[in-house]
């Protein structure tokens, strides 16, 4: 089945600095790669994601890169800001599946002032 | 359309007891499925639906069962609670089976077995 590899598990960086978290699949079926963000205490909630066909994709001050020979895709955050702190999650879905997603561990991300 | 419900939010349970968690939704999802959250481990499948009457087993079912009367309902039951099954639940739904696309969360519901 699928595995997903989240890195780091932790990363601490000033405002206005860039952040990036990478995760790893390991089923070259897999086509769809969300990006959740969760507040503490809260639901998760889809920030981004990014399909099998597509190399990047942007919304505003967040990106995902996908390589899908390196099995690799990325979470990029620009500009950050203290709100941005949180966990964030990676998941990859595959192919003829049911639908399910399979979650890396979590970065717990913290913006300093 | 209040989406994806959990209930109930909070619940303490002794080792042994047997529970339901309730989850619901409004928007004629055909999957839906339930996730753990432990720290550090991310979330983990429990078990999942792509429609009524349809059910299969996750990641970790060991100790749960569920079933899919309707489209709305999918409840979560421990049939005898241990200390090992303190966890977040995070119930979902998704109009897409197959795709993995447009997955709503409910709230959670945090279960201590003591």
């Amino acid at each position: 089945g699928e595995n997903v590899e989240q890195h780091p598990s932790t990363l601490s960086v000033q405002e206005g600095d860039s952040a990036v978290i990478k995760c790893t699949y390991s089923d070259s079926a897999s086509n769809y790669f969300p990006w959740y963000k969760q507040e503490l205490g809260k639901r998760p909630q889809l920030i981004i994601d990014i399909r099998s066909n597509v190399g990047e994709k942007k919304d505003q001050r967040i990106a995902v890169t996908l390589n899908k020979t390196a099995k690799h895709f990325s979470l990029h955050i620009t500009e950050t800001q203290p709100e941005d702190s949180a966990v964030y999650f990676c998941a990859a879905t595959q192919k003829g599946s049911q639908g399910n997603l399979i979650f890396g561990k979590g970065t717990k991300l913290s913006v300093k002032p | 359309n209040a989406g994806v419900t959990q209930t109930p939010k909070f619940q303490v349970l002794k080792t042994g007891q047997s529970m339901t968690l309730q989850c619901a939704q409004d928007m004629n999802h055909e999957y839906m499925s339930w996730y753990r959250q432990d720290p550090g481990m991310g979330l983990r499948l429990i078990h999942y639906s792509v429609g009524a009457g349809i059910t299969d087993q996750g990641e970790v079912p060991n100790g749960y069962n569920v079933s899919r009367s309707t489209t709305e309902d999918f409840p979560l039951r421990l049939l005898s609670a241990a200390p090992s099954q303190t966890s977040v639940y995070f119930c979902a739904s998704s109009p897409r089976p197959q795709t993995g696309r447009g997955y709503t969360f409910g709230s959670g519901t945090r279960l201590t077995v003591v």
